[in-house]
């Protein structure tokens, strides 16, 4: 089955900017998702990207799609203290939606 | 107006007790599903259904069964509760089979004594 990987702790300071990889394993993968969890709340989908792309921007975000080495980045801009939370990436493959999600990272913003 | 919400959000219960979670999307989209999340925060899809028939089933024990009394609704009911049941089991919708799961419900958190 799909493996996907994270790393499990990112620190950043306030305006940098923050850097979250993830790696799978499934070169079927069609879509790649970047969903952020607040402290106990739900999931929420922040972006995503179509397997045939390798970059997609939205406002702060960036996506990077390496598909060769199957890797997957999201880049936050100007980082706030409001993007606190715990990001997992989620690779779909499959024809049925079979969502595999990342063990999370969590990112903490410091002043 | 919430998209997708589940009840109860908080559910404490003992061991061999049977429970059961609801979940209602107003949503119109024709997939639902429920994922489980442990206290490492590790997600992994348990089922998912679209218009009322079954169309992923993880390897879940079969103390849990879901139930699609109509789309907008998928409910799970979990027999003989054990303790490793303990987690947070969300709701999610979608209006494809493929694509991008945006809507995911609060979360029950479940905890069995």
């Amino acid at each position: 089955g799909e493996d996907v990987e994270q790393s499990l702790f990112l620190s950043v300071r306030e305006g940098d900017s923050s850097v979250i990889n993830c790696t799978y394993t499934d070169s079927s993968s069609t879509y790649l998702y970047w969903y952020k969890q607040e402290p106990g709340a739900g999931l929420q989908l922040l972006t995503y990207i179509f397997s045939n792309m390798d970059m997609k921007q939205d406002q702060r975000l960036t996506v990077l799609l390496n598909k060769k080495d199957k890797h997957l980045s999201l880049r936050i801009a100007d980082t706030q203290t409001g993007d606190s939370a715990i990001y997992f990436c989620a690779v779909l493959t499959g024809t049925a939606s079979k969502l595999t999600f990342g063990t999370g990272t969590r990112l903490q913003v410091t002043l | 107006d919430t998209a997708v919400s589940q009840t109860p959000k908080y559910l404490v219960t003992q061991m061999g007790n049977d429970k059961s979670i609801k979940c209602e999307q107003n949503l119109g989209h024709d997939t639902m599903y429920w994922y489980k999340q442990d206290s490492k925060k590790f997600l992994k899809i348990m089922f998912s259904y679209n218009n009322k028939e079954l169309i992923i089933n993880e390897t879940v024990p079969n103390r849990f069964s879901p139930k699609s009394p109509d789309k907008a609704h998928l409910n799970l009911h979990i027999n003989s509760l054990e303790l490793g049941d303990s987690a947070v089991y969300f709701c999610a919708s979608s209006p494809l089979t493929t694509g991008p799961i945006e809507f995911f419900g609060p979360g029950t958190r479940l905890t069995v004594l």
